[in-house]
């Protein structure tokens, strides 16, 4: 079964600090990966996309992603206290077909 | 502005009812929308792959005589809930894929908060 495993957490980082959020997945077929965020009653909104080996900046955050470990990670960096939501890896399976992690909840201190 | 429509944001109803949810794609034709459905504190499940013009596609474990779901339209699929019982009391999310290649990302509607009391 295809799956995409990520510690729920909280993490908890003080403002300004780097957070460190990782994911894995079992399908080694699954090509494009993706970072949501998603805060409290809303629905998810995309922070980054990533389909090849190696980091992708943009703006504070970075994803990286090792196929041949198949690890995903997204780092936020100088975190501030609105970045506190609940990050969801996902990656595509094929045909559009999405799945998701459980999500890790980040908590950014004041 | 959002991308994707979903209505109704919230809804109660009693159980044995049933309920629909409307999902527009805005601005942009989607031939493929996903419904997913999201228990509080748990992850995205994916529930179905809504076709426009043909058949739903059911993930397992997902009733389809439950949850019937129609793409009559290349921007509007809907999902209704049928018989609905306090077990289905959830957050249900549609969405459509941001462009037309198989490995897009995907935009959500703003999800739909179903009670049934």
């Amino acid at each position: 079964q295809k799956e995409v495993e990520q510690n729920s957490g909280p993490l908890s980082v003080p403002e300004g600090a780097i957070a460190s959020l990782n994911c894995t997945y079992s399908d080694r077929v699954s090509q494009s990966f993706f970072w949501y965020r998603q805060y409290s009653g809303k629905s998810p909104e995309l922070i980054m996309s990533i389909y090849s080996n190696g980091d992708k900046e943009d703006g504070r955050f970075t994803a990286q992603l090792n196929k041949a470990s198949q690890y995903v990670s997204l780092l936020i960096r100088d975190s501030q206290p609105s970045d506190s939501a609940t990050y969801l890896c996902a990656a595509n399976t094929g045909g559009f077909k999405t799945i998701f992690g459980a999500g890790t909840r980040l908590f950014v201190k004041a | 502005g959002a991308v994707v429509s979903q209505h109704p944001s919230r809804v109660i109803c009693k159980s044995g009812t049933s309920v629909k949810i409307e999902c527009r794609s805005l601005d942009f034709q989607a031939t493929t929308m996903f419904w997913y459905r999201q228990f509080p504190k748990k992850s995205l499940m994916l529930m179905a792959t809504s076709n426009e013009g043909s058949k739903a596609t059911y993930e397992q474990g997902v009733e389809k005589d439950k949850f019937l779901i129609n793409h009559a339209s290349l921007t509007l699929s809907t999902l209704t809930v049928t018989s609905a019982h306090p077990e289905d009391s959830s957050f249900y999310i549609c969405s459509a894929p941001m462009s037309g290649t198989g490995d897009s990302p995907l935009h959500f509607g703003n999800g739909t908060r179903l009670t049934v009391t």
